[in-house]
């Protein structure tokens, strides 16, 4: 059973428009909220969190939304850029950290 | 510092040998995670140090798998008698325990596996 899902296989924006990618999760014990990047033949790279006592965490042009009581979690981008192109993971925990599958973003020039 | 490594970066092997993969975590870091992805997947969990203690290990990880930590420092994943279905990017990382672990995360660039 997946405990967090990103039910968006890919998304495609306009430069310079808002990218939003979205992640539900099931277990509500989880303390940790993360957002990671990847590129091909890379490793995932950091990109913003949130802790489970905060419900909203800036930086720059990115943004991270967490709502508990609908288990959910989102990322804004905006305004989105080519460079922004990548796979966008949702990770979740305490411990360890759990990954949906990913979101495909392409921001088109 | 210069990150998380591994070695080797892609590794292709006949059905049934054995292989084995070294990641060399960021040296301030406690924390060594092993994670695997295949096409399409999130990394999926397999298993974790804190120093060389291993203190959990997901039910991915088959007897064919072990992971060591002998000193706190490097890790090496075996996998014996490797399958085809074992193809995949196996990914390390490192972090600080306590809060701040999450937070910190750092993956080095996989080893891509091929069994052919």
């Amino acid at each position: 059973d997946q405990q967090v899902k990103q039910n968006s296989p890919s998304l495609s924006v306009q430069e310079g428009r808002i990218s939003i990618l979205n992640c539900d999760y099931t277990n509500s014990m989880f303390d940790y909220f993360l957002w990671y990047k990847k590129y091909p033949a890379e490793g995932p790279t950091f990109l913003i969190s949130i802790s489970s006592i905060k419900d909203k965490n800036e930086d720059g042009r990115f943004t991270v939304f967490l709502n508990k009581s609908a288990k959910h979690l989102s990322l804004h981008i905006v305004p989105s850029q080519p460079g922004d192109s990548a796979v966008y993971f949702c990770a979740v925990g305490s411990e360890k950290l759990v990954f949906g599958k990913g979101t495909k973003l392409t921001v088109n020039p | 510092d210069t990150g998380v490594s591994q070695d080797p970066r892609h590794k292709i092997t006949k059905r049934g040998q054995n292989v084995t993969f070294r990641c060399d975590p960021i040296s301030e870091h406690n924390r060594l995670y092993w994670y695997r992805q295949t096409l399409g997947q999130g990394p999926e969990f397999l298993t974790y140090f804190q120093n060389e203690a291993q203190l959990e290990k997901s039910r991915l990880l088959s007897d064919r798998f072990s992971a060591e930590r002998p000193k706190g420092s490097f890790s090496t994943l075996e996998i014996q008698r490797t399958e085809q279905g074992d193809s995949a990017m196996y990914l390390c990382a490192s972090s600080l325990s306590g809060e701040r672990g999450l937070l910190g995360y750092t993956f080095g660039s996989g080893t891509r596996l091929t069994v052919v």
